[in-house]
Protein backbone atom coordinates (compact mmCIF):
# COMPACT_ATOMS: atom_id res chain seq x y z
CA UNK A 1 0.00 0.00 0.00
CA UNK A 2 1.67 3.72 -0.50
CA UNK A 3 2.43 5.77 1.73
CA UNK A 4 3.93 8.90 2.72
CA UNK A 5 7.22 8.85 4.19
CA UNK A 6 9.56 11.67 5.12
CA UNK A 7 13.27 12.14 6.57
CA UNK A 8 14.91 12.81 8.57
CA UNK A 9 12.93 10.76 11.46
CA UNK A 10 14.26 13.21 13.82
CA UNK A 11 16.35 16.51 13.27
CA UNK A 12 18.74 18.29 16.29
CA UNK A 13 19.61 21.78 15.17
CA UNK A 14 21.43 24.40 16.84
CA UNK A 15 18.85 27.83 17.21
CA UNK A 16 18.94 30.11 14.13
CA UNK A 17 20.60 27.25 11.49
CA UNK A 18 18.64 26.70 8.84
CA UNK A 19 16.32 22.69 8.30
CA UNK A 20 14.90 21.05 5.01
CA UNK A 21 12.83 18.59 6.28
CA UNK A 22 11.89 16.31 3.44
CA UNK A 23 8.38 14.36 2.52
CA UNK A 24 7.48 11.70 -0.45
CA UNK A 25 4.12 11.82 -1.14
CA UNK A 26 1.89 9.19 -2.16
CA UNK A 27 2.63 9.27 -6.08
CA UNK A 28 -0.23 10.16 -7.77
CA UNK A 29 -1.48 12.15 -5.17
CA UNK A 30 -1.97 16.14 -6.49
CA UNK A 31 -2.48 18.11 -2.72
CA UNK A 32 0.05 18.35 -0.53
CA UNK A 33 0.08 19.82 3.37
CA UNK A 34 2.83 20.56 6.37
CA UNK A 35 1.33 20.37 9.69
CA UNK A 36 3.11 20.63 13.29
CA UNK A 37 2.38 19.51 16.65
CA UNK A 38 3.95 20.98 19.35
CA UNK A 39 4.00 18.31 22.49
CA UNK A 40 1.11 18.15 24.15
CA UNK A 41 -0.76 20.55 22.04
CA UNK A 42 -2.82 19.71 18.92
CA UNK A 43 -1.85 19.06 15.53
CA UNK A 44 -1.78 22.53 13.36
CA UNK A 45 -2.02 23.26 9.80
CA UNK A 46 0.90 25.13 8.48
CA UNK A 47 0.55 25.10 4.56
CA UNK A 48 -1.31 23.83 1.64
CA UNK A 49 0.39 23.15 -1.86
CA UNK A 50 -1.48 22.45 -5.00
CA UNK A 51 -0.37 23.25 -8.34
CA UNK A 52 3.14 24.02 -7.82
CA UNK A 53 2.11 27.05 -5.70
CA UNK A 54 0.92 27.95 -1.72
CA UNK A 55 -2.89 27.45 -1.74
CA UNK A 56 -3.62 28.11 2.07
CA UNK A 57 -0.80 29.06 4.85
CA UNK A 58 -1.91 29.19 8.27
CA UNK A 59 -0.42 32.38 10.80
CA UNK A 60 2.21 30.04 12.10
CA UNK A 61 3.52 29.55 8.33
CA UNK A 62 5.54 33.48 8.51
CA UNK A 63 8.53 34.43 6.32
CA UNK A 64 10.64 31.90 8.32
CA UNK A 65 9.25 29.40 6.59
CA UNK A 66 8.56 28.08 2.93
CA UNK A 67 8.19 25.07 0.96
CA UNK A 68 9.13 23.51 -2.02
CA UNK A 69 8.52 20.45 -4.90
CA UNK A 70 11.79 20.40 -6.29
CA UNK A 71 11.47 17.46 -8.97
CA UNK A 72 8.23 15.58 -8.88
CA UNK A 73 8.36 13.14 -5.89
CA UNK A 74 9.44 15.30 -2.83
CA UNK A 75 7.93 18.20 -1.39
CA UNK A 76 9.90 19.85 1.30
CA UNK A 77 9.32 22.26 4.43
CA UNK A 78 12.18 24.99 4.91
CA UNK A 79 13.07 26.68 8.36
CA UNK A 80 15.29 29.42 7.72
CA UNK A 81 16.62 30.32 11.09
CA UNK A 82 15.51 27.99 13.48
CA UNK A 83 13.51 29.51 16.96
CA UNK A 84 13.35 27.72 20.34
CA UNK A 85 9.61 27.06 19.93
CA UNK A 86 10.10 25.69 16.49
CA UNK A 87 10.79 22.31 18.30
CA UNK A 88 7.77 20.34 17.17
CA UNK A 89 6.71 17.25 15.41
CA UNK A 90 6.11 17.75 11.68
CA UNK A 91 3.95 15.78 9.53
CA UNK A 92 3.44 15.71 6.20
CA UNK A 93 0.36 14.66 4.63
CA UNK A 94 -0.74 14.18 1.07
CA UNK A 95 -4.41 13.70 -0.70
CA UNK A 96 -5.68 12.83 -4.33
CA UNK A 97 -8.78 14.86 -4.21
CA UNK A 98 -9.96 18.18 -2.79
CA UNK A 99 -13.55 17.48 -2.79
CA UNK A 100 -13.18 14.13 0.00
CA UNK A 101 -10.19 15.98 1.21
CA UNK A 102 -9.07 12.14 2.66
CA UNK A 103 -5.59 12.77 3.50
CA UNK A 104 -2.82 10.68 4.42
CA UNK A 105 0.11 11.06 6.55
CA UNK A 106 3.85 10.72 7.27
CA UNK A 107 5.38 9.56 10.25
CA UNK A 108 6.66 12.38 10.94
CA UNK A 109 9.81 14.39 11.72
CA UNK A 110 10.85 15.20 15.37
CA UNK A 111 12.24 18.64 15.19
CA UNK A 112 14.63 19.91 18.22
CA UNK A 113 16.05 23.11 18.69
CA UNK A 114 18.74 23.44 21.08
CA UNK B 1 -12.74 30.71 12.56
CA UNK B 2 -13.08 26.71 13.25
CA UNK B 3 -12.90 24.59 15.88
CA UNK B 4 -12.88 21.23 17.50
CA UNK B 5 -13.11 20.28 20.89
CA UNK B 6 -12.32 16.92 22.65
CA UNK B 7 -13.11 17.09 26.15
CA UNK B 8 -11.80 13.76 26.81
CA UNK B 9 -7.88 14.22 27.50
CA UNK B 10 -7.24 10.68 28.77
CA UNK B 11 -9.44 7.68 28.81
CA UNK B 12 -8.77 4.30 30.98
CA UNK B 13 -10.82 1.58 30.35
CA UNK B 14 -10.50 -2.35 30.94
CA UNK B 15 -10.90 -4.60 27.75
CA UNK B 16 -14.38 -5.53 26.69
CA UNK B 17 -15.96 -1.68 27.97
CA UNK B 18 -17.76 0.30 25.97
CA UNK B 19 -16.15 4.02 24.34
CA UNK B 20 -17.36 6.94 23.74
CA UNK B 21 -15.04 9.73 22.60
CA UNK B 22 -16.66 13.05 22.63
CA UNK B 23 -15.71 15.58 19.37
CA UNK B 24 -17.83 18.95 18.97
CA UNK B 25 -16.97 21.17 16.43
CA UNK B 26 -17.94 24.64 15.44
CA UNK B 27 -18.45 26.08 11.94
CA UNK B 28 -22.07 26.56 10.60
CA UNK B 29 -21.51 25.06 7.55
CA UNK B 30 -21.22 21.77 5.45
CA UNK B 31 -18.27 20.16 7.18
CA UNK B 32 -16.31 16.98 6.07
CA UNK B 33 -15.38 14.91 9.89
CA UNK B 34 -12.69 12.73 10.64
CA UNK B 35 -11.27 10.76 13.42
CA UNK B 36 -7.52 9.72 13.26
CA UNK B 37 -5.53 7.16 15.42
CA UNK B 38 -2.35 7.42 16.65
CA UNK B 39 -1.27 4.34 17.93
CA UNK B 40 2.18 4.60 20.23
CA UNK B 41 5.56 5.48 17.84
CA UNK B 42 3.32 4.94 14.86
CA UNK B 43 1.97 8.12 12.48
CA UNK B 44 -1.29 9.33 12.41
CA UNK B 45 -3.87 6.67 10.32
CA UNK B 46 -7.65 7.62 9.26
CA UNK B 47 -10.29 5.65 11.14
CA UNK B 48 -13.10 6.55 9.65
CA UNK B 49 -14.95 9.72 7.88
CA UNK B 50 -17.71 11.53 7.07
CA UNK B 51 -18.98 13.10 3.92
CA UNK B 52 -22.52 13.15 3.28
CA UNK B 53 -25.64 10.55 3.86
CA UNK B 54 -25.51 8.42 6.45
CA UNK B 55 -24.72 10.12 9.36
CA UNK B 56 -23.62 6.82 10.88
CA UNK B 57 -20.35 5.46 9.77
CA UNK B 58 -18.38 3.20 10.30
CA UNK B 59 -14.64 2.58 10.22
CA UNK B 60 -11.76 0.04 10.84
CA UNK B 61 -11.22 -2.32 13.41
CA UNK B 62 -14.82 -2.16 14.95
CA UNK B 63 -15.21 1.51 15.57
CA UNK B 64 -18.12 4.17 14.51
CA UNK B 65 -19.05 7.32 14.60
CA UNK B 66 -22.53 9.43 14.77
CA UNK B 67 -22.96 13.06 12.88
CA UNK B 68 -25.53 15.21 15.01
CA UNK B 69 -25.64 17.95 12.58
CA UNK B 70 -27.81 19.82 15.32
CA UNK B 71 -25.27 19.02 18.66
CA UNK B 72 -21.97 20.14 15.74
CA UNK B 73 -20.94 16.61 17.57
CA UNK B 74 -19.02 13.79 15.68
CA UNK B 75 -18.76 11.47 18.74
CA UNK B 76 -16.32 8.19 18.49
CA UNK B 77 -17.85 4.75 19.29
CA UNK B 78 -16.34 1.23 20.01
CA UNK B 79 -19.14 -1.62 21.72
CA UNK B 80 -15.87 -3.39 22.96
CA UNK B 81 -12.48 -2.11 23.14
CA UNK B 82 -9.47 -4.34 23.04
CA UNK B 83 -5.80 -3.58 24.36
CA UNK B 84 -4.16 -2.80 20.71
CA UNK B 85 -6.92 0.11 20.99
CA UNK B 86 -4.53 1.83 23.39
CA UNK B 87 -3.87 5.23 21.52
CA UNK B 88 -4.15 8.76 20.81
CA UNK B 89 -7.20 9.83 19.07
CA UNK B 90 -8.34 12.85 17.09
CA UNK B 91 -10.83 14.62 15.62
CA UNK B 92 -10.77 16.77 12.65
CA UNK B 93 -12.87 18.74 10.31
CA UNK B 94 -12.46 20.26 7.05
CA UNK B 95 -14.58 23.29 6.53
CA UNK B 96 -15.82 23.40 2.77
CA UNK B 97 -17.68 26.44 2.06
CA UNK B 98 -14.19 28.48 3.57
CA UNK B 99 -12.62 27.24 0.10
CA UNK B 100 -9.88 25.66 2.09
CA UNK B 101 -9.32 22.06 2.75
CA UNK B 102 -6.36 21.62 5.49
CA UNK B 103 -8.03 20.27 8.56
CA UNK B 104 -8.57 21.42 12.02
CA UNK B 105 -7.61 18.53 14.58
CA UNK B 106 -8.98 18.56 18.26
CA UNK B 107 -6.34 18.22 21.02
CA UNK B 108 -6.66 14.78 21.35
CA UNK B 109 -7.88 11.91 23.75
CA UNK B 110 -5.36 9.33 24.99
CA UNK B 111 -7.12 6.17 25.42
CA UNK B 112 -5.45 3.30 27.58
CA UNK B 113 -7.25 -0.38 27.81
CA UNK B 114 -5.95 -2.27 30.33
CA UNK B 115 -6.13 -5.65 29.76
Amino acid sequence: EPEVTQTPSHQVTQMGQEVILRCVPISNHLYFYWYRQILGQKVEFLVSFYNNEISEKSEIFDDQFSVERPDGSNFTLKIRSTKLEDSAMYFCASGGDRTYNEQFFGPGTRLTVL
Amino acid sequence: AQSVSQHNHHVILSEAASLELGCNYSYGGTVNLFWYVQYPGQHLQLLLKYFSGDPLVKGIKGFEAEFIKSKFSFNLRKPSVQWSDTAEYFCAVTALLTGANNLFFGTGTRLTVIP
